[in-house]
């Protein structure tokens, strides 16, 4: 069974550019989550999908981020524009639904703003 | 809000040695999960606890959660190089299905 996949896994951006990443989870799981992961520390929360809909964005920056999931499979988020204390991993997780507690991470991908 | 502070935050140790490495919170929790992150990929989960005083066991790993379910412990007898790696607590917020993970311990196993 596939992994989550994420992409790209490294992209160097300058600041006030936009930056997309991709998350594909495991097929078949109905919940999706974005969090970021700054060096050395856990990952926090930006957003949690059941299926389409974002059930909990209270902590996704919504000046500046915004996140799709269209169809309730794959997602996107943005960030537009980049600002240099956006630099992190952003990774990507799944589960069967929500409530299971087992979450699958992806790779994550780390974003350096110059 | 519930916070999960773990420590220590860094530990480097030979190989053989053993080691534990606490996650402590203010809070009750329903339930404690344990996670190792190895560079460039994402955390993958080790156990789960539910249960005031649980102990489990995966090989070396010892993972035990504490009888009032506000902190876990990890121990590791006899690491391994292969046991290097970020190790994360996780827990849901009450009443949500939302996680949050702990700060992290960062362990460097010497051959």
């Amino acid at each position: 069974e596939a992994g989550v996949v994420q992409s790209p896994r490294y992209k160097i951006i300058e600041k006030k550019q936009p930056v997309a990443f991709w998350c594909n989870p495991i097929s078949g799981h109905n919940t999706l989550y974005w969090y970021l992961q700054n060096l050395g520390q856990g990952p926090e929360l930006l957003i949690r999908y059941e299926n389409e809909e974002a059930v909990d964005d209270s902590q996704l920056p919504k000046d500046r981020f915004s996140a799709e999931r269209l169809k309730g499979v794959d997602s996107t988020l943005k960030i537009q524009p980049a600002e240099l204390g956006d630099s992190a991993v952003y990774l990507c997780a799944s589960s069967s639904h929500q409530g299971q507690d087992t979450q699958y991470f992806g790779p994550g991908t780390r974003l350096t703003v110059l | 809000t519930q916070l999960l502070e773990q420590s220590p935050q860094f530990l480097s140790i030979q190989e053989g040695e053993n080691l534990t490495v606490y996650c402590n919170s203010s809070s009750v929790f329903s339930s404690l999960q344990w996670y190792r992150q190895e560079p460039g990929e994402g955390p993958v989960l080790l156990v789960t606890v539910v249960t005031g005083g649980e102990v489990k066991k995966l090989k070396r790993l010892t993972f035990q959660f504490g009888d009032a379910r506000k902190d876990s412990s990890l121990h590791i007898t006899a690491a391994q190089p292969g046991d290097t790696g970020l190790y994360l607590c996780a827990g849901p917020t009450s009443g949500t299905y939302k996680y949050i993970f702990g700060t992290g311990t960062r362990l460097k196993v010497l051959a």
